[in-house]
């Protein structure tokens, strides 16, 4: 299968912890913001989103907070489980450009059993 | 159900050689898009479409075109292969603009040799 984890910032963390993973952005004027998961193997998978007039949103055990004073995006996964290992990819969309999504580099989560 | 699917999953082909990627999907998104990976960048946009005989440049478009006839395929022409284009490509869709919940292929690995 297709894999990108080489060369990537790694997060490892236990069974049953909290992960969190850090995202830095580059546009201020970014209105959308998207995390995705991906597997070895397999395309990016949507987790969860936010816009910009927002500073926090929660979904199931998955909770993404905005800082747009710095720029910061986070993605907070409660009870980490050996399922949520993959990499996790943040995406800007800046106001006005539609589909053009602009991707950070990755994060690479491994869970330890 | 409705999926996306890309062919072929792995492709080797000679510089200078036309390469087609094809991107086929049954959930009847008017948006389509193509994205290619390479470790160090994340994913960076190529060519997108809002709907039939609508294109549109990405970020990497040079040395690649698309063409929609229908609405449910997407195929990426390399033009003229060359060996920075080696990179695994991903071909995505979604209902809404921005691409909320964007729905990716697995994935083709192109190597140019």
């Amino acid at each position: 299968g297709e894999s990108v984890g080489l060369h990537l910032p790694t997060l490892s963390v236990q069974e049953g912890d909290n992960s969190i993973i850090n995202c830095a952005y580059s546009n201020s004027a970014s209105d959308y913001f998207i995390w995705y998961k991906q597997e070895s193997g397999k395309g990016p998978q949507f987790i969860i989103d936010i816009r910009s007039n927002m500073d926090k949103r929660q979904g199931q055990r998955v909770t993404v907070l905005l800082n747009k004073t710095v720029k910061h995006l986070s993605l907070q996964i409660a009870a980490t489980q050996p399922g949520d290992s993959a990499v996790y990819f943040c995406a800007e969309n800046m106001w006005g450009s539609q589909g053009n999504l602009i991707f950070g580099k990755g994060t690479k989560l491994s869970v330890k059993p | 159900d409705a999926e996306i699917t890309q062919s072929p999953r792995h492709k080797i082909t000679e510089t200078g050689r036309q390469v087609t990627l094809a991107c086929h999907q049954t959930w009847n998104h008017n948006n389509m898009f193509w994205y290619r990976q390479d470790l160090g960048h994340g994913l960076r946009l190529i060519h997108y479409s809002y709907g039939v005989q609508d294109t549109n440049k990405g970020e990497v478009s040079d040395g690649y075109s698309v063409s929609r006839s229908n609405t449910e395929d997407l195929p990426l022409t390399l033009e003229s292969a060359a060996s920075s284009q080696t990179s695994v490509y991903f071909c995505a869709s979604s209902e809404s603009l921005p691409p909320r919940e964007a729905f990716f292929g697995q994935g083709t690995r192109l190597t140019v040799v």
